[in-house]
């Protein structure tokens, strides 16, 4: 079965500093990408996906994450993250072929920044 | 993007007991996908709903327990059935965007405590 794996189930940072949020997808067949977060008491906003084109993709808040198909990864990354990116972050694969809409889910993240 | 609504944001019920979760879009979709977030855990896609047709449910997921409609394309409904504690979850609709293919927008959720 397809999966998706968000190594850290928690990361704490401090403010300024630089974050990585690590996802890895199970399958080496084409995929999409997608990264989610989700704000407490609130529902998910996609911050950024690859579908196609350039391995590197922006997203919005000064997220970016890069596709690297031979290490089937797709990271997340902020050089400097604030008290407002405290959230939970959620990798996303959807495959070509498979049931349109269904999106597999990553465990999920809880990115936590101090000041 | 799609702007979603739910109802109701939260529910504490007991066991037993039935509750239907609306999801309002804000336009005309063709695909509307119910999913369940449990404590902890990442979303599991319960069921595809496409206006006009039955609901097709995901593997461990069955229409007597969750019954949906979709009564047209801007509307659908979640029953969550004869509930027991093991349902308490986030119970989230989502919809494919038209113009991007695999992209999904969220609602913020239903929050369900089943006593």
């Amino acid at each position: 079965a397809q999966s998706v794996t968000q190594l850290d189930s928690q990361v704490p940072v401090f403010e300024e500093a630089p974050v990585e949020l690590r996802c890895n997808y199970s399958s080496s067949v084409s995929v999409y990408l997608f990264w989610y977060v989700q704000y407490p008491n609130q529902g998910l906003q996609l911050l950024l996906k690859y579908l196609s084109g350039s391995t590197l993709v922006k997203g919005i808040n000064g997220f970016e994450a890069e596709f690297n198909k031979s290490q089937t990864s797709f990271h997340l990354r902020k050089p400097s993250v604030h008290i407002s990116d405290t959230a939970e972050y959620f990798c996303a694969v959807s495959y070509y072929g498979g049931s349109q809409g269904n999106l597999i889910f990553g465990k999920g993240t809880k990115l936590s920044v101090k000041p | 993007s799609a702007v979603i609504s739910q109802k109701p944001s939260r529910d504490i019920c007991q066991r037993g007991t039935s509750l239907t979760i609306q999801c309002q879009v804000d336009s005309q979709v063709t695909m509307m996908f119910w999913y369940r977030q449990q404590p902890g855990q990442s979303l599991t896609l319960i069921a595809t709903a496409n206006q006009g047709s039955e609901a097709t449910y995901e593997s461990g997921f069955v229409i007597d327990k969750f019954p949906i409609s979709r009564p047209n394309l801007t509307f659908s409904t979640l029953t969550v059935s004869n509930m027991s504690p093991e349902d308490s979850s986030i119970y989230l609709c989502s919809v494919e965007d038209p113009n991007t293919a695999y992209e999904q927008y969220f609602g913020p959720g239903t929050r369900l405590t089943v006593t």
